[in-house]
């Protein structure tokens, strides 16, 4: 079965403070892998889209990182900012147009 | 560029209403689609189109119905609204190649009573 699970469900970390999100996928074919970053009320907008080839991907203070031997990619946010504070989702497409979503990460920063 | 819109952003339905969900995008994108977002469970896929004049079933198809006259428009319709379509909707767009990014609308928070 398609999945995408993500780990944690949810986390709270301190301002200035580093986090990884994790996401282990058993999607096949595989094309690509994408996370989004999701503000509460607001649709998702992309963060970083890997192929099979790529093992890393940044944007901003936001790296991305695919193992596809092992099927798991991380998100690494470094130096958080309480504008970090949302939902982070891993997504899989599996090269015909479809997208398995996984269910998200809600990461909270405090000051 | 107003990039994906949607209307309205919120709407309360009775049982056995109909009604329209609409979605535009003005980045001359080929491939566009309707999601529904439920707490604890990721993005379903309703339909989606990949060129005017052609759609098909996602995910979740029962009970909308989309059609896709022109590049820009892709409305999602509910037939008869049932309480178990409660959701937030999400319309999205993209071009067709495989890493193309996928811009999202802002949502159509929907409950059915």
């Amino acid at each position: 079965k398609n999945q995408v699970e993500q780990s944690p469900q949810s986390l709270i970390i301190l301002e200035g403070k580093n986090c990884t999100l994790q996401c282990n996928y058993t999607v096949s074919p595989f094309s690509n892998l994408r996370w989004y970053k999701q503000d509460t009320g607001r649709g998702p907008v992309s963060l970083t889209i890997m192929t099979f080839s790529e093992n890393t991907k940044s944007n901003g203070r936001y790296t991305a990182t695919l193992d596809a031997d092992t099927k798991q990619s991380s998100l690494h946010i470094t130096a958080s900012q309480l504008s970090d504070s949302a939902s982070y989702i891993c997504v899989v497409s599996k090269g015909t147009g479809k997208l398995i979503f996984g269910q998200g990460t809600t990461l909270q920063v405090k000051p | 560029n107003a990039g994906v819109t949607q209307t309205p952003k919120f709407q309360v339905l009775k049982t056995g209403q109909s009604m329209t969900l609409q979605c535009a995008q003005d980045m001359n994108h080929e491939y566009m689609s309707w999601y529904r977002q439920d707490p604890g469970m990721g993005l379903r896929l309703i339909h989606y189109s990949v060129g005017a004049g052609i759609t098909d079933q996602g995910e979740v198809p029962n009970g909308y119905n989309v059609s896709r006259s022109t590049t820009e428009d892709f409305p999602l319709r509910l037939l008869s609204a049932a309480p178990s379509q409660t959701s937030v909707y999400f319309c999205a767009s993209r071009g067709l190649g495989e890493r193309d990014t996928q811009y999202f609308g802002p949502g159509t928070r929907l409950t059915v009573l």
